[in-house]
């Protein structure tokens, strides 16, 4: 079985540009999450998509946006990138229920400079 | 607020030096605690949940056990290849299905 594939791998930018990353969740997971890990602030969420539904935001500005498409593959655009935006963006997916383990991807790891 | 800390932050070992690394939590209604290892430049791949206090699960040399207030990974005779992070994390206790992680401890065995 396949597990949560993420693309690209590595991404380099600059400031002012945007970026969209890719998921593809575990056959048969509908809930797609994302998560940014950093060094300072560890493993912070984003957003979580479900049936194409955003289910549940973090606290992160309006430049990070998100969705699903209807074979629960997801997308990730981050406009404006600011430096700050470096960091290995995970994505996480899982059937559905809120206690249920994530299995996450490798990550894409984005350098803005 | 919600709220898990993990301690130490760093722990160096000897090859066969057992020891324990602590997790912390604060919620409301705990609904699960996970333990997840990550090496460096991958995702975090899961371990155990716990939902209960008191239950223990193993793995290898890897043992998890949970009270009402923290979380224990025990690490028995580890090995060099036991070297990560080691992450917990806990749903938030209001209604979204939000993982809190606390910011982990990695873990050095040495040979």
């Amino acid at each position: 079985k396949a597990g949560v594939t993420q693309t690209p791998r590595y991404l380099i930018k600059t400031r002012g540009q945007q970026v969209t990353l890719s998921c593809s969740p575990i056959s048969g997971h509908r809930s797609v999450s994302w998560y940014q890990q950093t060094p300072g602030q560890g493993l912070q969420f984003l957003f979580e998509y479900f049936s194409e539904t955003q289910r549940n935001k973090g606290n992160f500005p309006g430049r990070f946006s998100g969705r699903q498409f209807s074979n629960s593959r997801s997308e990730m655009n981050v406009s404006t990138l600011e430096l700050g935006d470096s960091a290995l963006y995970l994505c996480a997916s899982r059937r559905d229920r809120a206690n249920e383990k994530l299995f996450f991807g490798s990550g894409t790891q984005l350098s803005v400079l | 607020e919600d709220q898990v800390t993990q301690s130490p932050e760093a722990l160096r070992l000897q090859e066969g030096e057992s020891s324990s690394l602590n997790c912390s939590y604060t919620v409301s209604g705990l609904r699960g605690l996970f333990w997840y290892r990550q090496d460096p430049g991958k995702g975090p791949e899961f371990l155990f949940t716990l939902y209960s206090a008191g239950e223990e699960k193993e793995k290898e040399r890897l043992k998890a056990t949970l009270t009402k207030k923290e979380s224990f990974l025990h690490i028995t005779a580890p090995k060099p290849e036991d070297s990560a992070t080691y992450l917990c994390a806990v749903p938030r206790g209001d209604s979204s299905y939000k993982l809190i992680f606390g910011s982990g401890t990695r873990l050095l065995v040495r040979p």
